[in-house]
């Protein structure tokens, strides 16, 4: 069965602050994608970046940056110095094999100023 | 560019009436994809198409139909609503079909009393 955990349902933090995202999947298939989606509170989701399971090299995008790690199974997200425009729920998805996404149940972040 | 828009943005509906919600893009994607988002659901896929005239069932068709008769509009149609859709609606399109990003509308949130 192919799943996404995004265990953190909430998380605050102090502006300027990093925090990490967690994301866990499950799949059996071997070619798979991961996916980091940003919910702000406009509503649409904003496609954050994509990622093949051949391809473990971590990711930096200015403040974002991406640990992929097929040993563990996870796709986590930091975000450093945060600022309260990254508030937002943020969700972590798989396509593995089918047609569509399988989306976690996002974790919302709300930063302080 | 408008990018994906969603008519309308909320709508109450009282059991047994029926809806259409509209979803246009303005990006000559091929792929266009209605999703419904529940709390703690994460997005779950309702139907797609990959091209004009062409539709398909995602993972939680039951209760709603679609319809894609031009290339930029996707159609979902609720029948006799329940209070089981009240749900947010968004709509993505994709230049090209998965594992592609989407582009997701800003949502249309529906109660049915």
């Amino acid at each position: 069965a192919q799943k996404v955990t995004q265990a953190q349902t909430e998380i605050s933090v102090v502006e300027k602050e990093d925090v990490t995202l967690d994301c866990v999947y499950e799949t059996r298939d071997t070619t798979y994608y991961l996916f980091w989606y940003k919910q702000p509170p406009s509503g649409e989701l904003v496609f954050l970046i994509r990622r093949n399971s051949f391809d473990e090299q971590n990711e930096i995008s200015g403040r974002y940056s991406w640990n992929f790690q097929k040993s563990t199974s996870s796709f986590n997200f930091t975000i450093t110095a945060s600022q309260v425009v990254d508030s937002a729920v943020y969700f972590c998805a798989l396509i593995s094999g089918t047609y569509k996404y399988i989306f976690g149940t996002g974790t919302r972040l709300k930063v302080l100023a | 560019n408008a990018g994906v828009t969603q008519t309308p943005k909320f709508r109450v509906l009282k059991t047994g009436q029926s809806m259409t919600l509209l979803c246009a893009q303005d990006m000559n994607h091929e792929y266009m994809y209605w999703y419904r988002q529940d709390p703690g659901m994460g997005l779950r896929l309702i139907h797609y198409s990959v091209g004009e005239g062409t539709t398909a069932k995602g993972e939680v068709p039951d209760g709603y139909n679609v319809s894609r008769l031009k290339k930029q509009n996707f159609l979902l149609g609720l029948e006799s609503a329940a209070p089981s859709q009240t749900s947010v609606y968004f709509c993505a399109s994709s230049s090209q079909g998965l594992p592609y990003e989407q582009y997701f509308g800003p949502g249309t949130r529906l109660t049915v009393t």
